[in-house]
């Protein structure tokens, strides 16, 4: 079973516009980390936001910020006033386990966004 | 935080060659790990490399076509042997640090 799920395989949304990039998750584990990741078409993967499983407020970052919904498991990425540069891949991804050792890193299949002048 | 050194940055080789990708972090971490991204997928996790020991492969991957060396604390290699088409992809080198993964700037492979 998908383990992160990211149902968009492409979006697009208008310079300056906000955009929503869906995440749902899948874990038995209590403890976990949530990831968002930026992949521009050079092929880095660039870290964007993180959410802890007992995190009781929603993590933000600059323009970024994550709508997580731990009863629902999702850990959608808001983008605010988009900008041409914002057009990369996005990966979500999820760590499990807090104390384990090793990266149990497992990452969604990802969504292109793409901003339109 | 951790800075990731990986190159070659791209390659063009010629199938049934090898290529090397080297991974030099600028501190020491206990396991470093090499991931493959096929056009237009996710990443898949190739191998955990660790410091003293031989790699760990995922499923799907054996050490006669990725084996991995890890000499020391800060450094990795990756080498695709025997390459074909289908091994074209961007494979990227991570490390872990305070829970977040840290990924090298990847290596674009197009083998013809």
């Amino acid at each position: 079973a998908q383990k992160i799920t990211q149902t968009q395989p492409g979006m697009f949304v208008q310079e300056k516009e906000a955009v929503t990039l869906d995440c749902t998750y899948d874990t038995s584990d209590p403890s976990y980390g949530l990831f968002w990741y930026k992949q521009p078409s050079s092929g880095e993967m660039i870290f964007l936001i993180y959410q802890g499983s007992y995190d009781q407020q929603n993590a933000t970052e600059g323009r970024y910020s994550l709508n997580f919904q731990k009863a629902r498991k999702s850990a959608n990425l808001v983008i605010s006033a988009s900008q041409l540069g914002d057009s990369a891949m996005y990966f979500c991804a999820m760590r499990e386990g807090k104390d384990n050792y090793g990266q149990n890193f497992v990452f969604g299949p990802g969504t292109r966004l793409s901003v339109l002048p | 935080s951790a800075v990731i050194s990986q190159k070659p940055s791209r390659d063009i080789c010629q199938r049934g060659t090898s290529l090397t990708i080297q991974c030099q972090v600028d501190s020491q971490v206990t396991m470093m790990f090499w991931y493959r991204q096929q056009p237009g997928q996710s990443l898949t996790l190739i191998a955990t490399a660790n410091q003293g020991s031989e790699a760990t492969y995922e499923s799907g991957f054996v050490i006669d076509k990725f084996p991995i060396s890890r000499p020391n604390l800060t450094f990795s290699t990756l080498t695709v042997s025997n390459m074909s088409p289908e091994d074209s992809s961007i494979y990227l080198c991570s490390v872990e640090k305070a829970w977040e993964a840290f990924f090298g700037q990847g290596t674009r492979l197009t083998v013809v």
